[in-house]
């Protein structure tokens, strides 16, 4: 596997609690992408980032918020979290080249209560 | 903007017989494809990749997916299906620098005795 570490593996909140999720990787990569799958909608792009200080929107990011002070850490942040949010939730990381795949992390399973 | 269609959110095969699993892109320009594996409870695992090197690409577990431009399709094939196979298939695909992927909705593939 590639090294990416995702904490927790599964966490139960209230709704209306923050929670930050963490992605750490050790293959010294640039890029980094949070997703989120739900059933019937495969996964789906919240944010990304190329690189300490640089992100951008993906397709879902309403509601979420990212930072990477560091290029081995990306973390995704529910300012609030609703029952919608309540998902799978996957770190991935991709290498410089333009056909470098994705790799990812094994989720986090989010409940929000 | 690319998007990606897998054909068939579930897809039953007897052990033994061919596993063909359907996926078609739009894009205005030549695409990064690739397929991914999804075991219970893991994250996705790359299969195959499509880098306009060679129209056929053979991928990993005897997994082999074809671009033809004139269909704009990336179907995924396997001659002989074995019990293992039993897991969900995503299909992804990007264009430019392949920064973002778009991720179809899956197939989860049944193998029967």
């Amino acid at each position: 596997d590639a090294g990416i570490t995702q904490s927790p593996r599964h966490k139960v909140t209230e709704t209306g609690t923050p929670v930050t999720l963490r992605c750490h990787q050790t293959e010294n990569h640039r890029y980094m992408y949070w997703y989120r799958q739900d059933p019937g909608h495969g996964l789906r792009l919240i944010h990304y980032s190329y690189g300490v200080k640089d992100t951008d929107k993906g397709e879902v990011s309403d509601g979420y918020s990212v930072s990477r002070s560091k290029t081995e850490d990306f973390l995704l942040t529910l300012e609030s979290a609703t029952s919608s949010q309540t998902s799978v939730y996957f770190c991935a990381i991709k290498g410089d080249g333009h056909n470098s795949p994705l790799h990812f992390g094994n989720g986090t399973r989010l409940t929000v209560t | 903007a690319q998007s990606v269609t897998q054909l068939g959110s579930h897809v039953s095969v007897s052990e033994g017989a061919l596993v063909l699993l359907r996926c078609n892109y739009s894009s205005s320009v030549p695409p990064y494809l690739f397929w991914y594996v999804q075991y219970p409870n893991q994250g996705l695992q790359l299969l195959l990749k499509y880098t306009s090197a060679a129209t056929l690409v053979k991928g990993i577990n005897g997994f082999e997916a074809e671009f033809k431009k004139s269909e704009t399709s990336f179907h995924l094939t396997k001659p002989s299906a074995h019990m293992s196979d039993a897991a969900e298939y995503f299909c992804a695909g990007g264009t430019g620098t392949a920064s973002k992927l778009t991720f179809g909705t899956g197939t989860r593939l049944q193998v029967t005795l």
